[in-house]
């Protein structure tokens, strides 16, 4: 299968500092990227989806301007946590999905390995 | 999105045949079913994906009643190695943005 991969795999930050975790299509373009974020022993909580090329779209209770979303290419999107603080402490995962190829659409969606982000 | 409906956990032993079952009572019409694995501290990895009636592949199957109500993940001759949390997605896929919303997913845990 197609291979996503994130960048950090943990990190730790100071408070108030802000982090950038990547999110790379390795060996495909990705038209739509979805940012998660997991507490444990929860389920993944879908943060926003985004396009190329476009503004990402928050889900609601989201910070829009604490969590910035970048998908500048069809292979790269970015997820910057702004003045992070402990509470901001999760694994946040990435989901890449190719979409439509032409006149084929292609669903399935592929996920990266994950980010821990642990701020003190 | 159609709301799904897992148990939190279940338990098996490892050669035995595991059936998770997953009540989406709210279908829709264009909606697919998709289940995912995933373990402690990695991102989720797709298993199957169904419209109606049974699919198979090379990991497990996927039954789908003709109401397609429910669903029922069955892994056969489980192991140790498929200790891990198991997500039943229900959504439209025929739209390139549609969403990937998880519900709570089943906790598996495989005894020797």
């Amino acid at each position: 299968g197609a291979v996503v991969s994130q960048h950090p795999s943990w990190v730790i930050c100071k408070s108030g500092t802000s982090v950038k975790i990547e999110c790379r299509s390795l060996d495909f373009q990705a038209t739509t990227m979805f940012w998660y974020r997991q507490f444990p022993k929860q389920s993944l909580m879908l943060m926003a989806t985004s396009n190329e090329g476009s503004k990402a779209t928050y889900e609601q209770g989201v910070e829009k301007d604490k969590f910035l979303i970048n998908h500048a290419s069809l292979t790269l999107s970015t997820l910057t946590v702004t003045s992070a603080h402990p509470e901001d402490s999760s694994f946040y995962i990435c989901s890449a999905r190719v979409g439509w190829q032409g006149s084929t659409l292609n669903t399935e969606a592929f996920f990266g390995q994950g980010t821990r982000l642990t701020v003190v | 999105l159609a709301k799904t409906t897992q148990p939190i956990s279940m338990d098996s032993y490892e050669g035995q045949e595991v059936n998770i079952t997953c009540s989406h009572n709210n279908i829709a019409t264009n909606d697919y079913i998709t289940w995912y694995q995933q373990f402690p501290s990695q991102g989720p990895r797709f298993i199957i994906q169904g419209y109606k009636t049974k699919v198979t592949n090379e990991v497990a199957s996927l039954f789908i009643p003709a109401d397609r109500k429910s669903s029922t993940l069955s892994l056969p001759r489980v192991s140790l190695s498929d200790t891990a949390v198991y997500y039943c997605l229900v959504g439209e896929l025929w739209s390139s943005a549609s969403k990937i919303i998880f519900g709570s997913g089943t906790r598996l845990s495989i005894r020797p």
